[in-house]
């Protein structure tokens, strides 16, 4: 069963515009969760991360949010450029000491000019 | 800079081969990890490391095995390679006790033919 779950696998939006990413999660011990941008062959790379004790973090147009109770947090990018045009990974883990992460299976967003 | 490296970014094998899949991070990170992604499936997990000669199953080991002589070099094999193990493959790394800091090297994408 999927614990980490990304169930909208793309996404367009015009330049300028808010792009949302959505993510569900079912394993209630998760307590950090991180998004993860790639681009085409390329590696994923490290883009936030947000723990269960805050239900919002920010870095620059990048904002994650978190509700617990609902167990569903989501990536907000505001203004949305071309070059966000990537896949975005949503992961998972028990805790901020954990060495693997549960990796949702992705949203394609595409930032039209 | 941290760099994680793959030894090939293209790799065509027959089926019943032996492939090797060699990862050599330089960062000195005990943590190190071998995924698969797949259209659709995202990233999964199929073995970790966490210091030389250790070594964890994820989530889908069945058909690889794995190899942590040295510190920096995790290699993935495939004893027998099968068709349904066209992939591509990500290598990753961290330091203990921060999963979110995973960094990834560029992918090895393996046709099985």
């Amino acid at each position: 069963d999927q614990q980490v779950k990304q169930n909208s696998p793309s996404l367009s939006v015009q330049e300028g515009r808010i792009s949302i990413l959505n993510c569900d999660y079912t394993n209630s011990m998760f307590d950090y969760f991180l998004w993860y941008k790639k681009y085409p062959a390329e590696g994923p790379t490290f883009l936030i991360s947000i723990s269960s004790i805050k239900d919002k973090n920010e870095d620059g147009r990048f904002t994650v949010f978190l509700n617990k109770s609902a167990k569903h947090l989501s990536l907000h990018i505001v203004p949305s450029q071309p070059g966000d045009s990537a896949v975005y990974f949503c992961a998972a883990s028990e805790d901020q000491a954990g060495t693997a992460l549960i990796f949702g299976k992705g949203t394609t967003l595409s930032v039209s000019s | 800079d941290v760099k994680v490296t793959q030894s090939s970014r293209y790799l065509v094998k027959r089926t019943g081969e032996k492939v090797f899949l060699e990862c050599v991070q330089d960062m000195d990170h005990e943590n190190m990890f071998w995924y698969r992604q797949d259209p659709g499936l995202g990233l999964r997990l199929i073995y970790f490391s966490y210091d030389v000669k250790m070594k964890e199953k994820g989530d889908i080991p069945e058909g690889y095995s794995v190899s942590r002589e040295k510190k920096e070099r995790f290699s993935l094999i495939l004893e027998s390679a099968s068709t349904n193990q066209t992939s591509m493959y990500l290598c990753a790394s961290s330091l203990p006790g921060l999963a979110h800091t995973q960094y990834f090297g560029p992918g090895t994408r393996l046709t099985v033919l």
